[in-house]
C-alpha cells in the first residue's frame, strides 16, 4: 500500500509566480490535511479537507493561498504570487477517520526566489 | 503560551543508553496524543499512538501521558544510531479539526 505522495520534492518559484502543490493521499483516506513546516517553528496547520470539502482552514492565509480535493484526483494546495516568505517545507497527511493518527507524505520544499 | 512545549535540544546520548522525551501542553481539552520520528529531509513517521492516560509499550519504545500533569513523554530504550533523528509530539482534541505539535528534539545516538 503506498503512503502519501506529494510532488514535486522540491519547486523553485521566482516572486509573483504560482505555486501548485500536489498531494495523493493513502488508499482508503478521504482526511486531507496540509501543514507547513519552518527551522526552528515545527509543524503548523494550514488546512483540512475532506473530499471535496474544506473543513477547516483557519491556518492558512486568506488572500493567495488555496486549497482543494476534489472528488477525482489529488489535492491540490495553490499558492498564488508567491514572496520570499512562503519558501518552506510543505507536508501533506491523510487519515481514515477524523482523529485517528496522521500518516505524512515526504513534502514539498518550495523556494521562492 | 504555545498550545505544545516542546525542549528543542539538542540530545546526544552514546549507543545503548536511555532516552526520554518529554512535551508539556496547556489544553486540558487534548485527548489523543501521537509521537513521530523526522529524519532530515523525509516527513514525519508515526511511532506511537495512545489515547487517555497511562503508559503503551512498542518495541525499544514507551510513550507515557499524564493528563492530570498535562505531560507526555516517549522513551527509547537501548538507544541506537539509527534513533538519530528529530522527535515530534502531537496531539488534537476530540471534536478538534487540527493536531498541534510540538517544535521538535533533535536526537544524535554516537556510536
Amino acid at each position: 500500500n503506498a503512503g502519501v505522495m506529494q510532488n514535486p520534492r522540491h519547486l523553485v518559484r521566482r516572486r509573483g509566480q504560482e505555486a501548485r502543490l500536489r498531494c495523493s493521499p493513502m488508499k482508503g483516506h478521504s482526511h486531507v490535511y496540509w501543514y507547513r513546516q519552518l527551522p526552528e517553528e515545527g509543524l503548523k496547520f494550514m488546512v483540512y479537507l475532506q473530499k471535496e470539502n474544506i473543513i477547516d482552514e483557519s491556518g492558512m492565509p486568506k488572500e493567495r493561498f488555496s486549497a482543494e480535493f476534489p472528488k477525482e484526483g489529488p489535492s491540490i494546495l495553490r499558492i498564488q504570487q508567491v514572496v520570499r516568505g512562503d519558501s518552506a517545507a510543505y507536508f501533506c497527511a491523510s487519515s481514515p477517520l477524523r482523529n485517528s493518527p496522521l500518516h505524512f507524505g515526504n513534502g514539498t520544499r518550495l523556494t521562492v526566489t | 503560551q504555545k498550545e505544545v512545549e516542546q525542549d528543542p535540544g539538542p540530545l546526544s546520548v552514546p549507543e545503548g543508553a536511555i532516552v526520554s522525551l518529554n512535551c508539556t501542553y496547556s489544553n486540558s481539552a487534548f485527548q489523543y496524543f501521537m509521537w513521530y520520528r523526522q529524519y532530515s529531509r523525509k516527513g514525519p513517521e508515526l511511532l506511537m499512538y495512545t489515547y487517555s492516560s497511562g503508559n503503551k509499550e512498542d518495541g525499544r519504545f514507551t510513550a507515557q501521558v499524564d493528563k492530570s500533569s498535562k505531560y507526555i513523554s516517549l522513551f527509547i530504550r537501548d538507544s541506537q544510531p539509527s534513533d538519530s533523528a528529530t522527535y515530534l509530539c502531537a496531539m488534537n482534541e476530540n471534536t478538534g479539526n487540527q493536531f498541534y505539535f510540538g517544535t521538535g528534539t533533535s536526537l544524535t545516538v554516537i556510536p
